[in-house]
């Protein structure tokens, strides 16, 4: 059971490049959600999904695009990458009846 | 807006020293209020949820209370090993375990030192 994987889990991009974050779970959960973890900041939500074909915006969700065609992945994307989006992401996953969110490993991104 | 504030910012204890962590918040509606534990380069990993004022949850030297307005983490007799960043999160209504969004505070860097 590899419970929430993220790929990659490091990244450098050059300014206006794009790329996506990847996020997968085998647990079956219906919500995942997408945080970005800065210095002094502590995590903020970018964007979550209560389940295939649902997503909504969090606290941070410009410059990031999301989509849920599957229970199992949630992939982040960023169309034109900015120096101020260089953090640490973190996906995470829950089942709706659940008392707790399981975490991935996080994707370390720097913009140059 | 919801609001979760952690202090200290940072702790150093001597292996064996009790102490407590604060977490503060202000939400309108709590559903959940969640304890993580986060070690260097990873990913934060569950400790607790607590629901209603009054309930609390222990595991080994860990025990977390809750009141209407703070949650207190208390660390009994801690060892170097529980060195690590306690992030204190809470959720506002929604449901399940939180993925649908949670309000993270900064964190409590806690070093133990042998």
């Amino acid at each position: 059971n590899a419970g929430v994987t993220q790929t990659p889990k490091f990244q450098v991009l050059k300014t206006g490049q794009s790329m996506t974050l990847q996020c997968a779970q085998d647990m079956n959960h219906e919500y995942m959600s997408w945080y970005r973890q800065d210095p002094g900041m502590g995590l903020r939500l970018i964007h979550y999904s209560v389940g295939a074909g649902i997503t909504d915006q969090g606290e941070v969700p410009n410059g990031y695009n999301v989509s849920r065609s599957t229970t199992e992945d949630f992939p982040l994307r960023l169309l034109s990458a900015a120096p101020s989006q260089t953090s640490v992401y973190f996906c995470a996953s829950s089942s709706f009846d659940a008392t707790e969110a399981f975490f991935g490993q996080g994707t370390r991104l720097t913009v140059v | 807006e919801d609001q979760v504030t952690q202090s200290p910012e940072a702790l150093r204890l001597q292996e064996g020293e009790s102490s407590s962590l604060n977490c503060s918040y202000t939400v309108s509606g709590l559903r959940g209020l969640f304890w993580y534990r986060q070690d260097p380069g990873k990913g934060p990993e569950f400790l607790f949820t607590l629901y209603s004022a009054g309930e609390e949850k222990e595991k080994e030297r860990l025990k977390a209370t809750l009141t209407k307005k703070e949650s207190f983490l208390h660390i009994t007799a801690p060892k170097p090993e529980d060195s690590a960043t306690y992030l204190c999160a809470v959720q506002a209504g929604g449901s399940g375990g939180g993925a649908d969004g949670l309000t993270f505070g900064k964190g409590t860097h806690l070093i133990i030192q042998p």
